[in-house]
């Protein structure tokens, strides 16, 4: 049951240029988006989140665009850094009650910038 | 900056004993979570808690396993007897009222089973 579809395993990218991650989801209850990034040993660590009410959030060199009629999101990395090379995870959750903020995450896109 | 602190960071355990996965997370949160990242595969909820009661648990998380928070401070994962399928990757998070800012997970445990 993939709620959260990250369909590109893998992506490369020469340093300095724009690194484009894209996410889809399925389930019309989702109403937060959030991006994690991944190094290898390490947890998830956030990097930057939508409410559903936006189509867009910028916050540095990352700005997360959603498309709520085709269920799609993507994150723009820009320029982008050797030191960005890790594995992205586009996550959402579905607000409720204030009780549980449970996440779903795709299972992921490494992301590789080549000096 | 706040961490979520994880031990052991590698546990290798015979399939059929109990673990316990450990965490501390972030003192002024309100909201615990484990997951878990099978090699290879996504990161998979297990269970969240809050209150000091579970709110939700996903089907992964049978009767095998439960949590705890038993002093204020920690929070537990424990599996009662363990299958060779529950190898993986073990994350505790916690975050506050606002998921805006996302959850900050640990780095995570390092379960092997064999």
């Amino acid at each position: 049951d993939q709620q959260v579809k990250q369909n590109s395993p893998s992506l490369s990218v020469q340093e300095g240029r724009i690194s484009i991650l894209n996410c889809d989801y399925t389930n019309s209850m989702f109403d937060y988006f959030l991006w994690y990034k991944k190094y290898p040993a390490e947890g998830p660590t956030f990097l930057i989140s939508i409410s559903s009410i936006k189509d867009k959030n910028e916050d540095g060199r990352f700005t997360v665009f959603l498309n709520k009629s085709a269920k799609h999101l993507s994150l723009h990395i820009v320029p982008s850094q050797p030191g960005d090379s890790a594995v992205y995870f586009c996550a959402a959750s579905a607000r409720r009650g204030g009780s549980n903020y449970k996440l779903t995450f795709g299972k992921g896109t490494l992301l590789t910038v080549n000096p | 900056e706040p961490e979520v602190t994880q031990t052991p960071s590698h546990q290798v355990t015979q399939m059929g004993q109990e673990v316990i996965l450990r965490c501390v997370p972030i003192s002024n949160h309100l909201y615990f979570y484990w997951y878990r990242q099978i090699l290879g595969q996504k990161v998979e909820f297990l269970v969240s808690f809050y209150n000091n009661e579970i709110s939700e648990k996903s089907e992964i998380f049978d009767d095998q396993f439960s949590v705890e928070r038993p002093d204020g401070s920690n929070f537990t994962l424990k599996i009662r007897s363990t299958k060779l399928e529950d190898s993986a990757m073990y994350f505790c998070a916690s975050s506050d009222q606002d998921v805006s800012g996302g959850y900050t997970f640990g780095s995570g445990t390092r379960l092997t089973v064999v």
